[in-house]
This record gives C-alpha cells, structure tokens and sequence, in this order.
C-alpha cells in the first residue's frame, strides 16, 4: 500500500550514460519533489513540480532534468552522469504547497 | 538566513531513556517546524510537526518543543527503545513562499537495548 513508489530501488549506470529515474503516487497530490541525498547527509531539494508548473532549484545541475506527463507520474532524468552524481534520490509528494511532504523509498544510484 | 543546524551529530541512549534533539534557526519567516523519521535504506518519514503559535506538541512518545524567542526547537523521545534507532532530521519552511524544507545536517540515534 505504498503511496509514493520509485522505481527503481536500485540502479547502476555508466559515466556519462544517461539515466532516468521514476516516481509514481496514488495520493494525487499536486506538488511532485526530487531530492537527491548523499550519504549521511540532508536531504537536498533539486526541484519540484506544482501540477505542470515546474519550478527548479538555483543550485541544481544543467544536467539534471524532469518530467512530468501527468499528475501520477514524475521522472528524474541525468543526461550525463559523473561520479559526484552517485546518491539517492527521493521523490516526495505534498497535496499542496503548504501541506506535509510524503517520501518514497528512493533510488540509490550507482556510476560505474 | 537559511540555515536550521541541529544537534547532536549522533546520540546514545540507553532502552528507556529519553532522547533529546536540538535545532536552531536563523530565518524568523520560518513557520513550519516538521521533524522526519529515516530508516536506513528507506525515505525519511514525517514524525511530528508543529507551527509557532504553540510552544508544545505531544504525539505518543514523542514531544517537540518550540522556543520562538530563542529561535529553537527540540525533539524529545520518552521511554526510547531499539526500534527507534534511526537518522532524525529537523527541518523548517516558510509556507507562504512554498514548501522548499531546510533540512538540518541530521541525527543518528542508537537506542540501546
């Protein structure tokens, strides 16, 4: 009965080998958020949809990207994965702006 | 102006103990004081939350304490036992301006049997 599902839990690529992550919810919330966690680190915050508005951090990378193709699903995609990239990345999920965010489970990712 | 710093950086606690987390903030537009849960290899999970019109809310064995004036807040763990043995997280937001959390750098809690 997960809510905020991410797919998938674990995924190895190649540097420089683009990779896309998923995240799909049964909340049908509005608001769709990608953060990317290091280890023993905070989360940090890469950008967030609010339903087709997206809306992206000052400080993430050109090289990460997202989409949104409708309100149940939001992908994560790096065109161009480098070492430093290597984390886990989590999608959340709030109703609305100032409502309580809900974490999926992540992806760890690995480069090779 | 950001930033929510907490501490401690790691905590150890014997079953039956009471658990204490400290977090300070900076920014006094902050207005939601959320506190999450993260088990290894799993997402952090909303704990207990509170707004500055209150200086206390309880839920079960967990407390958070709120101090405005100090721009402080705290987490308390009553009667803590192994299974509470994870990463706390503080966090604030401005909720007029969006949900964008500040995190604070984390706590690894070990609850001792």
């Amino acid at each position: 009965d997960a809510m905020v599902i991410q797919n998938p839990r674990y995924q190895v690529t190649q540097f420089g080998k683009p990779v896309t992550l998923s995240c799909s919810q049964t909340l049908n919330h509005n608001v769709m958020y990608w953060y990317q966690q290091k280890s023993s680190q905070a989360p940090k915050l890469l950008f967030h949809y609010y339903d087709k508005d997206f809306n992206n951090e000052a400080d993430t990378p050109d090289n990460f990207q997202s989409r949104r193709p409708n309100t149940s699903f939001c992908f994560l995609d790096i065109r161009s994965p480098g070492l430093g990239d290597a984390a886990m990345y989590l999608c959340a999920t709030s109703s609305n702006l100032d409502q309580p965010q809900h974490f999926g489970d992540g992806t760890r990712l690995s480069i090779l | 102006q950001q930033q929510v710093k907490q501490s401690p950086q790691s905590l150890i606690v014997q079953k039956g103990g009471i658990s204490i987390i400290n977090c300070a903030y900076e920014n006094t537009a902050f207005d939601y004081f959320p506190w999450y849960q993260q088990f290894p290899g799993k997402g952090p999970a909303l704990l207990i939350a509170i707004r500055p019109d209150v200086s206390e809310k309880k839920e079960g064995r967990f407390t958070i304490s709120f101090n405005k004036s100090a721009k402080q807040f705290s987490l308390h763990i009553m009667d803590s036992q192994p299974g509470d043995s994870a990463t706390y997280f503080c966090a604030a937001s401005r909720r007029t301006s969006g949900s964008r959390l500040t995190f604070g750098e984390g706590t690894q809690l070990t609850v001792n049997p």
